[in-house]
């Protein structure tokens, strides 16, 4: 496909389990974006990859939360011992690379945490 | 840190009026402004961006917006909305003191077109 691809699109789990969001970028993008998207809320920042640089982390919750970009292409968001508060939309994104472009965004993973 | 502001949570509008969506960001230094569309069931999607240059920027879907540098802001306008613009609209910014690219968006505005 042309477009930014996520599986599973709904995710149902147990408080306490854990899980693994995938993302699959556009072929050559060399810039990847996770986000959260809470009922209500705005996009939050998560996590960006680009290229072979270190990972800007700063936006993780905390650190049940990790994430990973094999070959600079497949990335997997994990969550580990969830919670309810983790209930949520999570988005990947990717783009061409640097701030200035245009970020081309999956239709997310749908989170609930029971 | 950098932020962004969405001033509107919802705009209600008749059909064909006029709307602005209103957004303000925080930084001290040079930044990128962009906004996107999330359409009903649909994933997000680039409306417009400002890089530099001309402050108004032109958008699809006959949307504008208008980089404002001294009041920090970049709002969205159309002179004629339709039933089709019914969706939640996002303001982010990246660059400027965040340092990287990382890309900052605000809480969304869900405009409702109403015949």
């Amino acid at each position: 496909g042309a477009g930014v691809s996520q599986s599973p699109s709904n995710k149902v789990t147990e408080k306490g389990k854990d899980v693994e969001l995938r993302c699959d970028p556009i072929s050559g993008h060399t810039a990847l974006y996770w986000y959260r998207q809470s009922l209500g809320q705005g996009l939050e920042f998560l996590i960006y990859f680009q290229g072979n640089s270190a990972p800007d982390k700063s936006g993780l919750p905390s650190d049940r939360f990790s994430a990973e970009r094999t070959g600079g292409s497949v990335s997997t968001l994990t969550i580990q011992r969830t919670q309810q508060e983790d209930s949520a939309v999570y988005l990947c994104a990717s783009s061409v690379g640097q701030g200035t472009n245009e970020q081309f965004f999956g239709p997310g993973t749908r989170l609930t945490v029971l | 840190a950098q932020s962004v502001t969405q001033l509107d949570s919802q705009v209600p509008v008749f059909e064909e009026a006029p709307v602005e969506l209103r957004c303000n960001y925080s930084s001290s230094v040079s930044v990128y402004l962009f906004w996107y569309v999330q359409y009903p069931n649909q994933g997000l999607q680039l409306l417009l961006k400002y890089l530099s240059g001309s402050t108004l920027v032109k958008g699809i879907n006959g949307f504008e917006a208008e980089f404002n540098k001294s009041q920090t802001s970049f709002h969205l306008r159309k002179p004629s909305v339709h039933i089709s613009d019914t969706a939640e609209y996002f303001c982010a910014v990246s660059g400027g003191n965040t340092g990287g690219f990382k890309t900052i968006f605000g809480a969304g505005t869900r405009l409702f077109v109403k015949a």
